[in-house]
């Protein structure tokens, strides 16, 4: 079946470090790629997509590309702020519709 | 914006007892679905929902009912609560053949 997997966490960093958070999928088909963040005391929110290969998603500072050959969408950000503290969860979408998780990636920032 | 609000954001209950959690979303999403996270296992899917009174096992349902009747409501009930079903539970929607879901705050579950 589909999964996904993603970097254990936690990640701690100080704020204005870059971060890279890895994650690798197996899908059949030709998935759509999401990472969405849940910071503390909310549910999940989008953060960016991407549903073709070679496609870059961007939000607030954060990008993930679509890489097929290496079935990877890891997710990057230059210089990362307290404020950015969240959970992050890569998501596949397959083409029937059936979304499967990640198991999260907790990232700490600290002043 | 798409609201999804969850009838309550903290909830403690007896083992035993009939737990029903209630997810509302104003948007006139076609698709609801109630997920459950625990540390370390992400989210897995409970039950969906594509349509009114419509309804589909995810891949935990197992001591879980839920309940569509009208399109903007979906519960999830517990029949018998037991202490390996406290989690988190999240609600979320969908449009139509779309991909993005909208989730709701969460309603933290503890059974004792």
């Amino acid at each position: 079946g589909d999964s996904v997997t993603q970097m254990e966490g936690p990640v701690t960093l100080s704020e204005e470090a870059f971060l890279t958070i890895n994650c690798t999928y197996t899908a059949t088909g030709y998935p759509s790629l999401f990472w969405y963040v849940q910071y503390p005391g909310e549910g999940l929110q989008l953060l960016l997509k991407a549903t073709k290969a070679d496609d870059k998603g961007s939000n607030k500072g954060f990008e993930a590309t679509y890489r097929k050959e290496t079935t990877s969408f890891h997710l990057e950000k230059g210089s990362v702020q307290v404020s950015d503290s969240a959970v992050y969860f890569c998501v596949v979408v397959t083409n029937a519709g059936k979304s499967t998780f990640g198991d999260g990636t907790t990232l700490t920032v600290k002043p | 914006d798409v609201k999804v609000t969850q009838s309550s954001r903290y909830l403690v209950k007896r083992t035993g007892e009939k737990v029903f959690l209630e997810c509302v979303q104003d948007m006139d999403h076609e698709n609801m679905f109630w997920y459950r996270q625990d540390p370390g296992l992400g989210l897995r899917l409970i039950y969906f929902s594509y349509d009114v009174k419509m309804k589909e096992k995810g891949d935990i349902p197992e001591g879980y009912s839920v309940s569509r009747e009208k399109k903007e409501r979906f519960s999830l009930i517990l029949e018998s609560a037991s202490t390996n079903q406290t989690s988190m539970y999240l609600c979320a929607t969908k449009y139509g053949t779309t991909y993005e879901q909208y989730f709701g705050p969460g309603t933290r579950l503890t059974v004792t």
